[in-house]
């Protein structure tokens, strides 16, 4: 069964550093997602893409972060300066349909730990 | 979006039946009803969604109130693996396309 993977499983990151998270999402999947889970609180949506360009963004998705799909396979997330806030479960989805009928199938995650 | 209201826990015995509840007093007509699970250490998981009549698929059931103001997940029976924090989020027509979770509800299995 397809699937959407994550890579790394672990970054382990200094404060200020920037980092990328990499997401493969399903290969016919069109719109693509990216949430985080702050350890121990709710799953926070953080932005929506599609047709090389954001359709949606949090509150959270400040200047300092940014995605992009760098090719026809990989969907990245940056953040440009890390905060100790940041450290989080980084959860990449895809979805073949838009819409409120239709599910969104996610990663395994990213574990992220600024320090 | 409108509001769920499910218990903050439930335990369940394995191969068992075990029924989630979930409140939407607020539910508008064009609301879809969607669960999802979270497996400890794992990445949301779609389940099963509806919008007024009841679903089946390979993992559960979906019971929907007549006046759609509840919903109640059923897994017809339940294993190990089935130990989750499940979400019953709604979702407009025509709204966001991002999920919002709440806190949703774990469900322990016990052997």
């Amino acid at each position: 069964e397809p699937e959407v993977t994550q890579t790394p499983s672990h970054q382990v990151t200094q404060m200020g550093q920037e980092v990328i998270l990499r997401c493969v999402p399903i290969s016919n999947h069109l719109y693509f997602y990216w949430y985080r889970q702050i350890l121990g609180q709710k799953v926070e949506f953080l932005v929506s893409f599609y047709n090389n360009e954001i359709s949606e963004k949090s509150e959270i998705f400040d200047d300092q972060f940014s995605v992009e799909r760098p090719d026809g396979s990989n969907f990245t997330l940056k953040i440009r300066s890390t905060k100790l806030e940041d450290s989080a479960m980084y959860f990449c989805a895809s979805s073949d349909r838009s819409g409120t009928s239709y599910e969104q199938y996610f990663g395994p995650g990213t574990r992220l730990t600024v320090t | 979006d409108a509001k769920t209201t499910q218990p903050n826990s439930m335990e369940s015995n394995e191969e068992e039946p075990v029924h989630l509840p979930c409140n939407h007093s607020t539910i508008s007509g064009t609301d879809y009803i969607h669960w999802y699970r979270q497996l400890p250490s794992q990445g949301p998981e779609y389940v099963i969604h509806g919008l007024t009549s009841n679903v089946n698929n390979r993992m559960a059931s979906l019971a929907i109130a007549e006046d759609r103001k509840s919903s109640t997940l059923i897994l017809h029976r339940a294993t190990l693996r089935d130990a989750a924090v499940y979400y019953c989020i709604l979702r407009g027509a025509g709204g966001s396309e991002k999920l919002v979770f709440g806190k949703g509800m774990k469900l322990t299995v016990n052997p």
